[in-house]
């Protein structure tokens, strides 16, 4: 079956301007993570959405930061306002449930110039 | 406290050889330590997980040890091949659905 999918691949914006990421998790999970990855801070934890349940944004930097998952499925990342210390790559994973093994995507590489 | 510590920062071995990295935390509400490994360009795929109430674990060439009273865990590869090259990172699970992740091993094995 299709794994996680995102996009777009790459992504290269202006300072200041708001880009969205997008998340299709593997079919029927239920369980859905967003992750960054960038050479000072390794992989880190940002947002996690859990069936109906209101999702964990402890891990948001800012709140130019948000996501939101739509029907219960595919789900999207803005960032608004983006700033250069926001280069990265974000990572989407998924579950088929709360502490079962999560699934990464080969995540979406963002440069702001 | 929710941090992961992971050493080495890099490592080099001949093929054949059995590296080994090591993990160690503090949160004693980690309950599910997987591994990832990660080629260059890809997203983290998970090679072999273990929970705290199991000192080992293998699956093909790949072992976890764990030892639960000095909170550390390591995985160790044996007959590692060029093809093992890549970066590793250990994790621990938190309140169920946050990976905390350490900062990675990237491993490089010489033909």
């Amino acid at each position: 079956g299709a794994g996680v999918s995102q996009s777009p691949s790459n992504k290269v914006t202006e300072k200041g301007k708001d880009v969205e990421l997008r998340c299709d998790p593997i079919s029927g999970h239920t369980a859905l993570y967003w992750y960054r990855q960038s050479l000072g801070q390794g992989l880190e934890f940002l947002i996690y959405f859990q069936g109906n349940s209101a999702p964990d944004k402890s891990g948001l930097p800012s709140d130019r930061f948000s996501a939101e998952r739509t029907g219960g499925s595919v789900s999207t990342l803005t960032i608004q306002r983006t700033q250069q210390e926001d280069s990265a790559v974000y990572l989407c994973a998924s579950s088929s449930r709360a502490y079962n093994e999560q699934f990464f995507g080969p995540g979406t590489r963002l440069t702001v110039l | 406290q929710q941090q992961v510590k992971q050493s080495p920062q890099s490592l080099i071995v001949q093929k054949g050889g059995i590296p080994i990295i090591n993990c160690a935390y503090e949160n004693t509400a980690f309950d599910y330590f997987p591994w990832y490994q990660q080629f260059p360009g890809k997203g983290p795929a998970l090679l072999i997980a273990i929970r705290p109430d199991v000192s080992e674990k293998k699956e093909g060439r790949f072992t976890i040890s764990f030892n639960k009273s000095a909170k550390q865990f390591s995985l160790h590869i044996m007959d590692s091949q060029p093809g093992d090259s890549a970066t590793y990172f250990c994790a621990a699970l938190y309140q169920g659905g946050k990976l905390i992740f350490g900062q990675g091993t990237e491993l490089s094995v010489k033909p």
